[in-house]
């Protein structure tokens, strides 16, 4: 079936650093991508999202990057901060599926003092 | 009620029982979905509903069933309880115009069956 892989599954950097993470996604028909963050107990939140016409998106300290050709798309976070510590899931929409989205395995991102 | 709402917030079962996990959303949100979240296993998609009416079978969906009657509610069932469902269940919501679109999530059930 359709899936989406997540890499890397931890990562930790220094405050200040920057952060980025990978998706590779099968389905080549998708045309949305979002990245939802998911802070320790919480519940799942969208931060940034990208659709298929577009190669890049930025959102001040957040920027998606997507490549259609290879079916990969990447998460940048600059200038991180502790409160950026978090797990972060990418997403893909199935072909016709009407907002039914893939998750991948998600990513915990540890940003040190 | 303000956004998306689930209940209980948790609950330990003995196998082979019925349970029912309660979602209820005030935004008339279209589209309602239900996940559920294991580690190293990101979020699955277990059932979703497009419009009232109508249901669809997700990525893992034996063992639940859904209902939805109406725009603000959408109970996720389990018909008999087994140990490998204990995980965190989300329901989620959104508008549905088209393809694209923000999933606001609930605040998650935590079911553990023994």
């Amino acid at each position: 079936g359709e899936n989406v892989e997540q890499h890397p599954s931890t990562l930790s950097v220094q405050e200040g650093d920057s952060a980025v993470i990978k998706c590779t996604y099968s389905d080549s028909a998708s045309n949305y991508f979002p990245w939802y963050k998911q802070e320790l107990g919480k519940r799942p939140q969208l931060i940034i999202d990208i659709r298929s016409n577009v190669g890049e998106k930025k959102d001040q300290r957040i920027a998606v990057t997507l490549n259609k050709t290879a079916k990969h798309f990447s998460l940048h976070i600059t200038e991180t901060q502790p409160e950026d510590s978090a797990v972060y899931f990418c997403a893909a929409i199935l072909s016709g599926g009407y907002n039914k989205l893939i998750f991948g395995a998600g990513t915990r991102l540890a940003v040190h003092p | 009620i303000a956004g998306i709402t689930q209940a209980p917030t948790s609950q330990i079962l003995a196998a082979g029982r019925r349970m029912t996990l309660r979602c209820t959303q005030d935004m008339r949100h279209n589209a309602m979905y239900w996940y559920r979240q294991d580690l190293g296993l990101g979020l699955r998609l277990i059932h979703y509903s497009n419009t009232a009416g109508t249901t669809g079978k997700g990525e893992v969906p034996d063992g639940y069933s859904v209902s939805r009657a109406n725009t603000d509610d959408f109970p996720l069932t389990l018909a008999s309880a087994v140990p490998s469902q204990t995980s965190v269940y989300f329901c989620a919501s959104s508008e549905a115009s088209g393809s694209f679109g923000e999933q606001f999530f609930g605040p998650g059930t935590r079911l553990t069956v023994l």
